[in-house]
């Protein structure tokens, strides 16, 4: 079955350490997002990209940064740049184009 | 700036009566919308979509109206159902212009339908 992956479900970071997200997608989709979701704020887009090897910024960058080497794989990064990083981060894709999104399961990171 | 806007954290219906569920946008260039639903802890899944030419999309028990002079959307669900307990999110894209249909999400509403 066609679908994306995200992982793990939930992880735990200290502060100051990177960590860097999973996603992954065989639905032969064009374009890949991330966002976040935060308590009463609905959900925020960090980073999109449209084709393998570019991705955009979307409206909270800062902190986060990505890679798009496959078309299958959308990883993020969440760098101790990032002031407040417990979240719970939703990965989605799509054909370019098109309407909807596919959501993956999410992770759900928590700083300790 | 909030672009979409859902202005209603939550809503509590009976089940059986209509759940209506209300989102405004102000980016006059958005031209297709979307309703998500989402349970605590997993991904949202598409529910349904209206395109700016239509100002009604039916679906089963779920209907979205489009009003454009108003920048003003909403769902209807009928009869509404247990199952139905949710957060619902609105998006909205402007997909008519040909570049990456990247969506705007409003902060959605948690409608618990009671027995």
């Amino acid at each position: 079955d066609g679908g994306i992956t995200q992982s793990p479900k939930y992880l735990f970071r200290k502060e100051g350490q990177n960590v860097t997200l999973s996603c992954e997608q065989n639905l032969n989709h064009d374009a890949m997002y991330w966002y976040r979701q935060d308590p009463g704020q609905g959900l925020r887009l960090i980073y999109y990209s449209q084709i393998v090897n570019d991705f955009q910024k979307g409206d909270i960058a800062e902190g986060y940064s990505v890679s798009r080497e496959k078309k299958e794989s959308f990883p993020l990064t969440v760098t101790s740049a990032q002031k407040n990083p417990t979240a719970f981060y939703l990965c989605a894709s799509s054909y370019e184009g098109s309407g909807g999104y596919t959501f993956g399961s999410g992770t759900r990171l928590t700083v300790v | 700036d909030q672009q979409v806007k859902q202005n209603s954290p939550s809503l509590s219906v009976q089940e059986g009566r209509i759940s209506i569920l209300n989102c405004d946008y102000t980016n006059s260039m958005f031209d297709y919308f979307l309703w998500y639903k989402k349970y605590p802890a997993e991904g949202p899944t598409f529910l349904i979509s209206i395109s700016s030419i239509k100002d009604k999309n039916e679906d089963g028990r779920f209907t979205v109206f489009l009003n454009k002079s108003a920048k003003h959307l909403s769902l209807h669900i009928v009869p509404s159902q247990p199952g139905d307990s949710a957060v619902y999110f609105c998006a909205a894209s402007d997909w008519g212009t040909g570049t990456a249909s990247k969506l705007t999400f409003g902060t959605g509403t948690r409608l618990q339908v009671t027995l």
